[in-house]
């Protein structure tokens, strides 16, 4: 149980242009899914939490123009990169609770690549 | 605020050999502990969690205990394999219910 799917797994895509990503809980209703970003070698940096039907929540620093984030349903969040230039690339993870537990599932990773 | 802090890595043991990840942590309250493991190219997989002082938490032959009295949650493993060389992060969720705080990671390379 508690699997969280991701797609694309990769993109690569030229600048100037919006990328979305999807994020799904499979076999469970996600309350609350968050949004992280991670670096080559390093740790995950939280971007953002969102909850179902409401706005996402940005971390300090996070341009929220710039990844919208929308969570319509308890097993779909959504974040597109918009107007992506090179030093958006990265790798996305999302991960997904529910509000039984404090325990977050994670999803397996979007490498985005902007030329 | 919370924090975590892990050993730097990376750790590169033997097949077989006794494995030690340190992580130390603190926070107000009482946080649930956790440790994650990502192998390369992939998301993060929990491996095990300890909600409570004195917990242990196990899974797959890793241990740790919730020590309160010295803030730490260290990963054990009495016999790495080779397919246990990943990137190991230690994380505390504290401050709002579910928003976890991980530590920078630390890799595990096990040569057969």
């Amino acid at each position: 149980g508690a699997v969280v799917s991701q797609h694309p797994s990769r993109v690569i895509c030229k600048s100037g242009t919006s990328v979305k990503i999807e994020c799904r809980s499979l076999d469970f209703q996600a309350t609350t899914m968050f949004w992280y970003r991670q670096f080559p070698k390093k740790s995950l940096m939280l971007m953002a939490t969102s909850n179902e039907g409401s706005k996402a929540t940005y971390e300090q620093g996070v341009e929220k123009d710039k990844f919208l984030i929308n969570h319509a349903s308890l097993t779909l969040s959504t974040l597109t990169v918009t107007s992506a230039h090179p030093e958006d690339s990265s790798f996305y993870i999302c991960s997904a609770t529910s509000g039984s537990t404090d325990t977050q599932y994670f999803g397996p990773g979007t490498r985005l690549t902007v030329l | 605020g919370d924090s975590v802090t892990q050993m730097e890595g990376p750790v590169t043991l033997s097949e077989e050999a006794f494995l030690t990840i340190n992580c130390t942590y603190t926070a107000t309250g009482y946080p649930s502990l956790f440790w994650y493991v990502q192998y390369p190219g992939e998301g993060l997989q929990l491996l095990l969690k300890a909600t409570k002082a004195d917990d242990k938490g196990s899974n797959k032959g890793f241990e740790a205990t919730y020590r309160k009295e010295t803030t730490s949650f260290h990963l054990e493993k009495g016999s790495v394999q080779v397919s246990d060389s990943a990137v190991y992060f230690c994380a505390l969720s504290g401050k709002g219910y579910s928003t976890l705080t991980f530590g920078k990671g630390t890799m595990l390379l096990v040569s057969p």
